[in-house]
């Protein structure tokens, strides 16, 4: 199966805000509103920053927004910080034959 | 608080079988979730392997169906990963995650696998 389509990587100063882009078909990412967000920084492992297209887990910042239009998923990510920087991964359910994809993952730096 | 744990070889031989366990404490398995391994690649992307739900019903991603299968242990409260005739493209941090509904949390730490002789 095909991965998620993201930006390999995008920057932005501390205060801005930016978004990540998230690209699948009308058969995952269109179909169903399961897409998630991960944030890694380097060396840890994935914590999850948003589920079920636009849902915040407790204790994540409500500077995370997610939302979608058509077959393409995006990140927000308002007053930027430092330590906002890392990489960010989409993933989303793609029916029972590809069951879960994820995306190749978006660096973020802030400068 | 939901902890996992992956513990398992970090080194395993080309053309044998990578086997992983995911301890869960916080919570049973036996509760109505699935549970997930995900791989990644050194440098690389996240990919996801499979997942055991609390009945023992499997589901797989076809890009590894015919080397993989994953089990569980309710009596240890933990699932394991066996990942079949692996060459050095399997060399990974590998991941064990509760899958709620098909998204991940928590995720263990993570344990690296290196596939060489």
């Amino acid at each position: 199966q095909s991965a998620l389509t993201q930006p390999a990587s995008v920057s932005g100063s501390p205060g801005n805000s930016i978004t990540i882009s998230c690209t699948g078909t009308s058969a995952d990412v269109g179909r169903y509103n399961l897409v998630s967000w991960y944030q890694q920084h380097p060396g840890k492992a994935p914590r999850l920053i948003i589920y079920e297209g636009s849902r915040r887990p407790s204790g994540v910042s409500s500077r995370f927004s997610a939302s979608k239009s058509g077959n393409t998923a995006s990140l927000t990510i308002s007053e930027l910080q430092a330590d906002d920087e890392a990489e960010y991964f989409c993933c989303t359910y793609g029916g029972t034959t590809v069951n879960t994809i994820f995306g190749g993952g978006t660096k973020l730096t802030v400068l | 608080q939901v902890h996992l744990q992956e513990s398992g070889p970090g080194l395993v031989k080309p053309s044998g079988t990578l086997s992983l366990t995911c301890a869960v404490s916080g919570t049973s398995i036996s509760n109505s979730n699935w549970w997930s391994w995900v791989r990644q690649p050194p440098g690389k992307g996240l990919e996801w392997i499979g997942q055991i739900y609390h009945t023992g019903s499997a589901n797989y991603n076809p890009s590894f169906k015919s080397r993989v299968s994953i089990s569980m242990d309710k009596s240890k409260n933990q699932f394991s990963l066996n990942l079949r005739s692996v060459t050095a493209a399997d060399t990974a941090v590998y991941y064990c995650a509760r899958d709620p509904a098909n998204w991940f949390d928590p995720w263990g730490q993570g344990t690296l696998v290196s596939v060489s002789s």
